[in-house]
């Protein structure tokens, strides 16, 4: 498994604003994603980050609002732009490891933005 | 393409009733499954998975097992804690753009009472 730790855990922020979360692993992983859990909802995939090179978005998702830096195997960064209180939400960094019984995808526990 | 169907909740149980939460799955190739719980206030943990056909994954007390030939892998605990108390998602593994990444049922919420 992995130890992933994410910053901030919760914030309230204003509307207009950008907020930077922080994702660090204990150890090197290739694979990265951010998720979204929108209240009440499950989760949906923002995008993969990726080391070296600019991340891979799902439908419904651009670089513009949801900017990704991935700097190496171990850290990465989502931020959500000019926030409005639908940005509302836990906001979820993931890896995959490799193990013997195949992939596996482990969870941060999250950093919950409420925006007002 | 790729999705996954699981029983509306909330479920209400009484301690050590016992438990089943329904989830299929539509899916292209053969994926992997997993069960993910969220209790109130936490993050996602990993619960149990299964990575290929009639293998049955397990944890805490609770089993799943993979059913290719009806597209489940329903969720299940013969005796259901007050702790239990959470809200549990069923996910596959499935290929995207830029390699694997997962796919969520909506989630569904468990309510154990003493």
């Amino acid at each position: 498994s992995a130890v992933i730790s994410q910053k901030p855990s919760r914030d309230i922020c204003q509307r207009g604003t950008s907020l930077t979360i922080q994702c660090q692993v204990d150890s090197q992983v290739t694979m990265m994603f951010w998720y979204r859990q929108q209240p009440g909802q499950s989760l949906t995939l923002i995008a993969t980050a990726n080391q070296g090179s600019e991340a891979t978005y799902e439908s419904g998702f651009v670089i513009d609002k949801f900017p990704i830096s991935r700097p190496n195997l171990t850290f990465s960064t989502l931020t959500v732009s000019n926030m409005s209180p639908e940005d509302s939400s836990i906001y979820l960094c993931s890896v995959q490891i490799r193990g013997s019984s195949g992939n596996t995808i482990y969870f941060g526990e999250g950093s919950w933005l409420t925006v007002v | 393409g790729n999705s996954v169907t699981q029983m509306e909740g909330p479920v209400t149980l009484s301690e050590e009733a016992f438990l089943t939460i329904n989830c299929t799955y539509t899916a292209t190739g053969y994926p992997s499954l997993f069960w993910y719980v969220q209790y109130p206030g936490e993050g996602l943990q990993l619960l149990l998975k299964a990575t290929k056909a009639d293998d049955k994954g397990s944890n805490k007390g609770f089993e799943a097992t993979y059913r290719k030939e009806t597209t489940s892998f329903h969720l299940e605990k013969g005796s259901v804690q007050v702790s239990d108390s959470a809200v549990y998602f069923c996910a596959l593994s499935a290929f995207n753009q830029a390699g694997t990444a997962l796919i969520f049922g909506k989630g569904t919420t468990l309510s154990v009472s003493s």
